[in-house]
C-alpha cells in the first residue's frame, strides 16, 4: 500500500549532539511537510518542500533544518537538540498542497536527555 | 497570525451519549478539514468541507461549515469506545498550508 514511513519509531539524543530524522512517501506526492507536536497540542508546521522549493515557516529556530533529495525522501536535521525539542515530529504529505488533505506517517518520537 | 480555536479542549462523555467540536476563526475561510488522532497515533483525515452552509455525514459523525465559512463543528451522535481519540480541526486561509486547531480530546467513559 502507498504510505509515508518514518524511521525510527523512537530516537534517543543527547543534549546539543545532531540528529537526523527520515520520512519516505510511495505516493508520489510533490509536497511534504514536517510538523512538531508536543504533549497535548495540535501539531505545528516547521517548513515543507513544494517539490523543491523549501518554505520555512518564520517562527521555526534555525537549530532545524531539512533536506529533500528527491521525490521520495525528506530529512529532518537537528543542529543542536535542547531538551525543548523533545516532542513527536510527524512528516505528512499532500498531492499539490494548499488545501489537499495531508497523509501523516506514524511519527518520530524524540527525546533529548 | 491566523489563528484557529477549537472549544472544549476535553470532553468525557459516557458511552453512547453524543459529542460535539467547535472550530472558530475571526478570519474567514477557504476550506476546513478535520482530522482523528487516536492516543499514541498520527492525525487521519476525516473529511473536508468547502461550500458555505455545508453539511456532510459519515456514519455517526455529521461535519457542517458555517454560513460566513468562520466557523466548523463536528458532531457524533451516541459515542463507542473506538471514538476515543483527539479531534482536530484544520483551516485554509486560501494560502499553501493547513493551520491546526488547538484540539479537543474526548475520552469515553464505558
Amino acid at each position: 500500500d502507498a504510505m509515508v514511513i518514518q524511521n525510527p519509531r523512537y530516537q534517543v539524543t543527547q543534549f546539543g549532539k545532531p540528529v537526523t530524522l527520515s520520512c519516505s512517501q510511495t505516493l508520489n506526492h510533490n509536497v511534504m511537510y514536517w510538523y512538531q507536536q508536543k504533549s497535548s497540542q495540535a501539531p505545528k508546521l516547521l517548513f515543507h518542500y513544494y517539490d523543491k522549493d523549501f518554505n520555512n515557516e518564520a517562527d521555526t529556530p534555525d537549530n532545524f533544518q531539512s533536506r529533500r533529495p528527491n521525490t521520495s525522501f525528506c530529512f529532518l536535521d537537528i543542529r543542536s537538540p535542547g531538551l525543548g525539542d523533545a516532542a513527536m515530529y510527524l512528516c505528512a504529505t499532500s498531492l499539490q498542497g494548499g488545501s489537499e488533505k495531508l497523509f501523516f506517517g506514524s511519527g518520530t518520537q524524540l527525546s533529548v536527555l | 497570525g491566523q489563528q484557529v480555536m477549537q472549544i472544549p479542549q476535553y470532553q468525557h462523555v459516557q458511552e453512547g451519549e453524543d459529542f460535539t467540536t467547535y472550530c472558530n476563526s475571526s478570519t474567514t475561510l477557504s476550506n476546513i478539514q478535520w482530522y482523528k488522532q487516536r492516543p499514541g497515533g498520527h492525525p487521519v483525515f476525516l473529511i473536508q468541507l468547502v461550500k458555505s452552509g455545508e453539511v456532510k455525514k459519515q456514519k455517526r459523525l455529521t461535519f457542517q461549515f458555517g454560513e460566513a465559512k468562520k466557523n466548523s463543528s463536528l458532531h457524533i451522535t451516541a459515542t463507542q469506545t473506538t471514538d476515543v481519540g483527539t479531534y482536530f480541526c484544520a483551516a485554509n486561509f486560501g494560502n499553501e498550508k493547513l493551520t491546526f486547531g488547538t484540539g479537543t480530546r474526548l475520552t469515553i467513559i464505558p
